[in-house]
C-alpha cells in the first residue's frame, strides 16, 4: 500500500489554465505539506496543514490555493498558470507530536507540472 | 544568504571510499537536522536525523553535528554505486515545531565501479 499518493503524476497544459494536484496519505499522521522542486533540484515548502489548519502559508502567488478536507488529504490547486510553475509538487506528511523527530516527512511520489 | 547551503557537486568517489558531504546552516536556533536521499526522479527519503552535537551512526552512515560551528555533515563509509543520487540537508526552521523544513539545494554524489 502506498503511504503517501499523489494524483496526477504527470501536468502538461497550456499557460493561463487552472488544474489541481490530489494528495492522500493512510500513515495516520495529523501534518501534511505541500513542497515545489525547481528544476535546480531546489525543495522549497509551500503550505502546511496540521489537522485540517493551515499553520504554514509560505510567500506563494495567491494563484495556489491547498485545501485539507480532513487530516488525510491535501490538495492543491492552481489557477492561472504561468510558465514559472514549471516544478515538481511534493505532497509530504508527519506527526506534529515526534518531538525532535519532527522534521522526518514520508514524501509522496511527486507531481511534475509541465507550463507550455 | 541562504539559509542552507550545500555545495551542489557532483562530488565523485570510486566504490569503497569514503563519501563526505557538509552543510552549513544560518539559524542558530535550528534544534534537529535531517539528510535525505533522492535518487533521480524520485522522492526524497530520510536517511538520518541528528540533533546533538557530535557523531551519530547508522550502519554506514555517520552524522556529524557542531552547533557552534552551525555545521552538518554526512559520511558515508564503503560507498556504493547504489549510493549514487543527490543529497538533502534539512533544518528544522528555529524553535518551529510545525515541521517545516528548509532544505539545502542537495549534493550530487556519483559513486563509480
Amino acid at each position: 500500500d502506498t503511504a503517501v499518493s499523489q494524483t496526477p503524476k504527470y501536468l502538461v497544459t497550456q499557460m493561463g489554465n487552472d488544474k489541481s494536484i490530489k494528495c492522500e496519505q493512510n500513515l495516520g499522521h495529523d501534518t501534511m505539506y505541500w513542497y515545489k522542486q525547481d528544476s535546480k533540484k531546489f525543495l522549497k515548502i509551500m503550505f502546511s496543514y496540521n489537522n485540517k489548519e493551515l499553520i504554514i502559508n509560505e510567500t506563494v502567488p495567491n494563484r495556489f490555493s491547498p485545501k485539507s478536507p480532513d487530516k488525510a488529504h491535501l490538495n492543491l490547486h492552481i489557477n492561472s498558470l504561468e510558465l514559472g510553475d514549471s516544478a515538481v509538487y511534493f505532497c509530504a506528511s508527519t506527526n506534529s507530536y515526534s518531538g525532535p523527530n519532527t522534521g522526518e516527512l514520508f514524501f509522496g511520489e511527486g507531481s511534475r507540472l509541465t507550463v507550455l | 544568504q541562504k539559509e542552507v547551503e550545500q555545495n551542489s557537486g557532483p562530488l565523485s568517489v570510486p566504490e569503497g571510499a569514503i563519501a563526505s558531504l557538509n552543510c552549513t546552516y544560518s539559524d542558530r536556533g535550528s534544534q534537529s537536522f535531517f539528510w535525505y536521499r533522492q535518487y533521480s526522479g524520485k522522492s526524497p527519503e530520510l536517511i538520518m536525523f541528528i540533533y546533538s552535537n557530535g557523531d551519530k551512526e547508522d550502519g554506514r552512515f555517520t552524522a556529524q553535528l557542531n552547533k557552534a560551528s552551525q555545521y552538518v555533515s554526512l559520511l558515508i563509509r564503503d560507498s556504493q554505486p547504489s549510493d549514487s543520487a543527490t543529497y538533502l540537508c534539512a533544518v528544522n526552521a528555529g524553535s518551529s515545531n510545525t515541521g517545516k523544513l528548509i532544505f539545502g539545494q542537495g549534493t550530487t554524489l556519483q559513486v563509480k565501479p
